[in-house]
């Protein structure tokens, strides 16, 4: 069945160092979202992409899907504490709304 | 803003207990999803439902069932507990199945079987 796998499993950072995390699909997806974890906290829902090669950007995040639409990166510029929390990708097939979460990748932020 | 309320937070429950989780959104969205949430495997899902009285399995389906009799609620049952069934379980619902739609999630139930 499909998979979704996400590289690191976890990750600490200084304060103010960059961050990426990878996604990659055993089958082409359709889209990919991507959601936010707080610790003891519940996922919540940060973007989405669809087109192949895409780019979106919000404030410090920086989402692409590849051009094959089988993998997708998540970077931070200049982490902040904040930043701190679980990032999980989430990709669907055409023709479902099913969506598929990735493992996750836990970022800590050392002040 | 979409609120996903699940019914309890914390619950523990005795192996072979018949055991409830509810759900409830008050958006009219017409997915629902039931998640669960263990360290190393992110969520995985065990059942959805894309309109009233309709279900699909998920991934992990084995010892539960869903029940949506209305549009705003969907239930999780465990129809009898197990120790291996101690996770964190995750209620999420998305607007349609026309286009798609970021999850909005609750904040979970962390079930322990005893």
């Amino acid at each position: 069945g499909q998979q979704v796998m996400q590289i690191p499993q976890y990750q600490h950072v200084q304060e103010g160092e960059d961050f990426t995390t990878y996604c990659n699909s055993s089958t082409t997806l359709s889209n990919i979202q991507w959601y936010k974890q707080r610790p003891g906290g519940h996922p919540v829902f940060l973007i989405q992409l669809v087109k192949s090669g895409e780019v979106k950007k919000q404030k410090r995040l920086t989402f692409q899907f590849g051009e094959a639409k089988k993998n997708s990166s998540l970077h931070i510029t200049a982490t902040q504490t904040t930043d701190v929390g679980t990032y999980f990708c989430a990709g669907t097939t055409s023709g479902t709304y099913k969506y598929i979460f990735g493992t996750g990748t836990r970022l800590k932020v050392l002040a | 803003d979409v609120k996903v309320t699940q019914s309890s937070r914390y619950l523990v429950k005795r192996t072979g207990e018949k055991v409830f989780l509810e759900c409830v959104q008050d958006m009219d969205h017409e997915n629902m999803f039931w998640y669960r949430q263990d360290p190393g495997l992110g969520l995985r899902l065990i059942y959805f439902s894309y309109d009233v009285k309709m279900k699909e399995k998920g991934d992990i389906p084995e010892g539960y069932s869903v029940s949506r009799e209305k549009k705003e609620r969907f239930s999780l049952i465990l129809e009898s507990a197990s120790t291996n069934q101690t996770s964190m379980y995750l209620c999420a619902s998305s607007l349609s199945n026309r286009v798609v739609y970021g999850y909005t999630f609750g904040s979970g139930t962390r079930l322990t079987v005893v």
